[in-house]
């Protein structure tokens, strides 16, 4: 199946600790996102890669690393620094060059205890 | 002047009703315009794209209004199933350039 996976779905996390968030697509899009989503808020921009070896910040990235060393891979690192981690995630791809749409993965909601 | 405003709702319809979502957008060089749908604690998926021709799938209208700045989203004939999160979004460059999100307007279809 074609398609954005996210693993895991549920994570748990001591604070302090950094912890990697894995999103991975076999759609041949060329563009990936992250996001982030609290309870009853709108989604915001973590980092964002266009093509393999290059990505930018979005509106929140501190506190964040991401790597893009695949083009089917975009890893998400949320490191101690960031101070409220406790989040939804979500990853999203799309093909670049375009304005089509961005598709998301089913999202990682860790919670740092 | 946020980028996507939406009103937050909630909405509270009846089943067989018809209801209607705005939004309205900052960057007039915006490029594309889509709905998306997002249910309590899944990731939003696409409803509809915008077309400024206006377009239709179903029970769903979509309409935009450049010079207005204004998307709007019809749902007739509401269904229990239509229960969610509806997402305006823009694409404010041409290219594939991050989306920008609206928080949302969020609907409730009652029995």
């Amino acid at each position: 199946d074609g398609g954005i996976t996210q693993s895991p779905k549920y994570l748990f996390r001591k604070e302090g600790q950094n912890v990697t968030l894995s999103c991975e697509q076999n759609l041949n899009h060329d563009a990936m996102y992250w996001y982030r989503q609290d309870p009853g808020q709108g989604l915001r921009l973590i980092y964002y890669s266009q093509i393999v070896n290059d990505f930018q910040k979005g509106d929140i990235a501190e506190g964040y690393s991401v790597s893009r060393e695949k083009k089917e891979s975009f890893p998400l690192t949320v490191t101690s620094a960031q101070k409220n981690p406790t989040a939804f995630y979500l990853c999203a791809s799309g093909r670049a060059g375009s304005t089509d749409t961005q598709y998301f993965g089913p999202g990682t909601r860790l919670t740092v205890l | 002047r946020k980028e996507v405003e939406q009103d937050p709702g909630p909405f509270n319809v009846p089943e067989g009703a018809t209801v209607a979502f705005n939004c309205t957008y900052s960057n007039s060089a915006s490029q594309s315009f889509f709905w998306y749908r997002q249910d309590c604690r899944k990731e939003p998926k696409l409803l509809m794209s915008v077309y400024s021709s206006g377009n239709e799938d179903g029970r769903f209208t979509a309409q935009l209004n450049r010079a207005s700045q204004y998307i709007s989203l019809l749902i007739r004939d509401s269904k229990l199933s239509d229960s969610a999160t509806y997402l305006c979004v823009v694409n404010p460059y041409s290219g594939n350039t991050p989306l920008v999100f609206g928080k949302g307007t969020r609907l409730s279809v009652i029995a």
